[in-house]
């Protein structure tokens, strides 16, 4: 079963403009990761947030963190067409397993 | 400095056939993680290997083993494939189990 899950499923936004993205899970996590991937290729890492962390920033990306809510948002700014493709947010499974559980991602269509 | 590796990139095979996946980690990493990631879904955790042992599982049946060589590299079979095994198969490395996880492009099988 899948923890976590990404809202919206599908986003279409004009270049220039911000891209928002949710990601919600069930349980206590250590870590939260957000995941791009191109066209059914490969995952590239973007970003790692420490559950003791609130929002951390990486370039135009920002990730805020509410554990609390147990939720999650990735923030693209100034978005380009290059940024078209999937997005996924990752946790680490409840109790010390240190394997990665995928939502199903939110697919980000940047128009030009 | 190459990054992940996987060969091959794709593969068609038919139904009870045996496959036999590879994977090259990222050098000066120690830690080999695979994924399944069907169309539409997020990847879901196989199994993961460190120090050529199996150091977790996810919910996959004994169909599919694994195996680490002394060159950290890594393989993934799986026996009498079934169709709903076509998916995109991924590998992740790492250094030591549980640090941020480089995908490689992944191998798309396909069961006829």
């Amino acid at each position: 079963s899948q923890q976590g899950e990404e809202d919206p499923q599908a986003l279409s936004i004009q270049e220039g403009e911000n891209a928002t993205m949710n990601c919600s899970y069930k349980t206590s996590i250590n870590n939260l990761q957000w995941y791009r991937q191109n066209s059914g290729r490969g995952l590239v890492h973007l970003i790692l947030i420490r559950s003791n962390e609130r929002e951390k920033h990486s370039g135009r990306l920002r990730v805020t963190l509410d554990t609390s809510k147990k939720s999650s948002s990735l923030l693209i700014t100034a978005s380009r067409a290059a940024d078209t493709a999937s997005y996924f947010c990752a946790t680490d499974d409840q109790g010390g397993s240190e394997k990665l559980v995928f939502g199903k991602g939110t697919k980000l269509t940047v128009i030009p | 400095d190459a990054g992940v590796t996987q060969s091959p990139t794709h593969l068609i095979k038919t139904r009870g056939q045996q496959v036999t996946l590879r994977c090259s980690p990222k050098s000066g990493h120690d830690t080999v993680s695979w994924y399944q990631q069907a169309l539409g879904q997020g990847p879901q955790f196989i199994f993961q290997y460190y120090e050529e042992e199996e150091r977790q599982r996810g919910n996959f049946p004994d169909r599919f083993s694994g195996h680490q060589f002394p060159n950290y590299s890594s393989e993934l079979n799986v026996n009498a494939l079934l169709l709903g095994d076509s998916a995109l198969y991924l590998c992740a490395s790492s250094f030591r189990i549980w640090r941020t996880q480089y995908f490689g492009p992944g191998t798309r099988l396909l069961v006829l």
